[in-house]
């Protein structure tokens, strides 16, 4: 089965600094990583996937996210924090076929961006 | 291109009572997912439909139930409600093909409040 796990519940980061996310994930196969981001009383937005083409991936927002087998990491970054960024922040995995298709999500990370 | 709605936003029931909730997916769209969401247990998979049938299901008790009409609508339907299943149901919608990255777009979710 698969798993995520994002090292951080609650991350907090200067207006203008640099944004980093961690997600590490567990998979008997190749999968697919997703980031999702969510803000109060909304559902979830996709910044970006990996599905196996190239292993930086760019996404909305100015974030990307790079996908490295040998640590089995997919982190987020973004060079600089924006207050609008402020939000909590979902690494999800999936794998290409059969019943393990739906999202398995991380426990998430609240992102807090101080002025 | 109209989003994936949700109704109702909120709600509020007592426990004992059962509660229905409803989706409406992207046009063209063929498999709906549902997913529970509480501080406590995160996002977890509750089931998938596809052309009108049940394609997997996460491990919930069988008081939770989905269906699928013709047009791709969904509802899901808890029974007996507990105090517990207070959380955010979130929708999600997505091409369904059988293998690669079906990217879910979700809805903002019914809040569903059991007292």
């Amino acid at each position: 089965a698969q798993s995520v796990t994002q090292l951080g519940s609650h991350v907090s980061v200067s207006e203008g600094a640099l944004v980093l996310l961690r997600c590490n994930y567990s998979s008997s196969v190749p999968p697919y990583l997703f980031w999702y981001v969510q803000y109060p009383n909304q559902g979830l937005q996709l910044l970006l996937k990996y599905t196996s083409a190239a292993t930086l991936v760019k996404g909305i927002n100015g974030f990307e996210a790079e996908f490295k087998k040998s640590e089995t990491s997919f982190h987020l970054t973004k060079p600089s924090a924006h207050m609008s960024d402020a939000a909590e922040y979902f690494c999800a995995v999936s794998l290409p076929s059969g019943s393990a298709r739906q999202l398995t999500f991380g426990s998430g990370t609240q992102l807090t961006v101080l002025p | 291109k109209a989003g994936v709605t949700q109704t109702p936003r909120y709600l509020i029931k007592t426990r004992g009572q059962q509660v229905t909730l409803s989706c409406s997916p992207i046009s063209g769209h063929r498999s709906v997912s549902w997913y529970q969401q509480t501080p406590g247990q995160g996002l977890q998979f509750l089931f998938e439909y596809f052309s009108e049938t049940q394609r997997n299901k996460g491990n919930f008790p069988g008081r939770f139930s989905g269906r699928q009409f013709s047009n791709s609508r969904s509802e899901m339907n808890v029974s007996t409600l507990e105090l517990g299943d207070s959380a955010l149901y979130l929708c999600a919608s997505s091409p369904g093909h059988p293998s690669g990255a079906n990217v879910l777009t979700f809805g903002a979710g019914s809040r569903l409040t059991v007292l």
